[in-house]
């Protein structure tokens, strides 16, 4: 029984490129949360998404951040421009429909912007 | 501001001895508190959590303690062992939203052998 996966693990980009992160849920699991935490600190909630729907997103950042769960594939965290206080590391978690509260979490892909 | 909060950055045990996390937090919405252990260059991991119906939760050598008065909760981890040493992460949550976890900054733990 896989867990969540994220991909890539790292990722490299330049200031104004964009960045595509990608999180497939533990199987059976139709609850998709991202998270980002910057060096030193605890993580901050981004966004909540269940299969096409985005349930809250007040975690996110107004500008350049969007966030997608289709009907068929991974959720995808995107970020577009990308600028140097973009780095840190994003978290995908993901919950069974009952449990929400216990959330189960990918290793994370660490986004460096130079 | 910091609704949930870990004052230790760090703490060092002796192999065997008892480990004792601590995480305060300001807002009496909370109703439901998780504890993660972090390993370097992965995600974190579910360990334990309790509700506030509750003052203590316990799973195997790990127990949370949760004083609503004080707003403070703790981790017990007794024996302390080697693969113990990680970055332990309280984080919080309210009956309102409650798939939005807050979290505290962590503390490392060390176990010395």
């Amino acid at each position: 029984n896989a867990g969540v996966m994220q991909n890539p693990r790292h990722l490299v980009r330049r200031r104004g490129q964009e960045a595509r992160l990608r999180c497939s849920p533990m199987k059976g699991h139709s609850h998709v949360y991202w998270y980002r935490q910057l060096p030193e600190e605890g993580l901050k909630f981004m966004v909540y998404l269940q299969k096409e729907n985005i349930i809250d997103e007040s975690g996110m950042p107004k500008e350049r951040f969007s966030a997608e769960f289709p009907k068929e594939g991974p959720s995808i965290l995107r970020i577009q421009q990308v600028v140097r206080g973009d780095s840190a590391a994003y978290f995908c978690a993901s919950s069974p429909g009952t449990e929400k509260n216990i959330q189960y979490f990918g290793a994370g892909t660490r986004l460096s912007v130079l | 501001d910091q609704q949930v909060k870990q004052n230790s950055p760090s703490l060092s045990v002796q192999e065997g001895r008892i480990s004792i996390l601590n995480c305060d937090y300001t807002n009496s919405m909370f109703d439901y508190f998780l504890w993660y252990k972090k390993y370097p260059a992965e995600g974190p991991t579910f360990l334990i959590s309790i509700s506030s119906i509750k003052d203590k939760n316990e799973d195997g050598r790990f127990t949370v303690f949760l004083n609503k008065s004080a707003k403070h909760l703790s981790l017990h981890i007794v024996p302390s062992q080697p693969g113990d040493s990680a970055v332990y992460f309280c984080a919080a949550s309210d009956w309102d939203s409650n798939y939005q976890l807050i979290w505290g900054a962590g503390t490392k733990l060390i176990i010395k052998p």
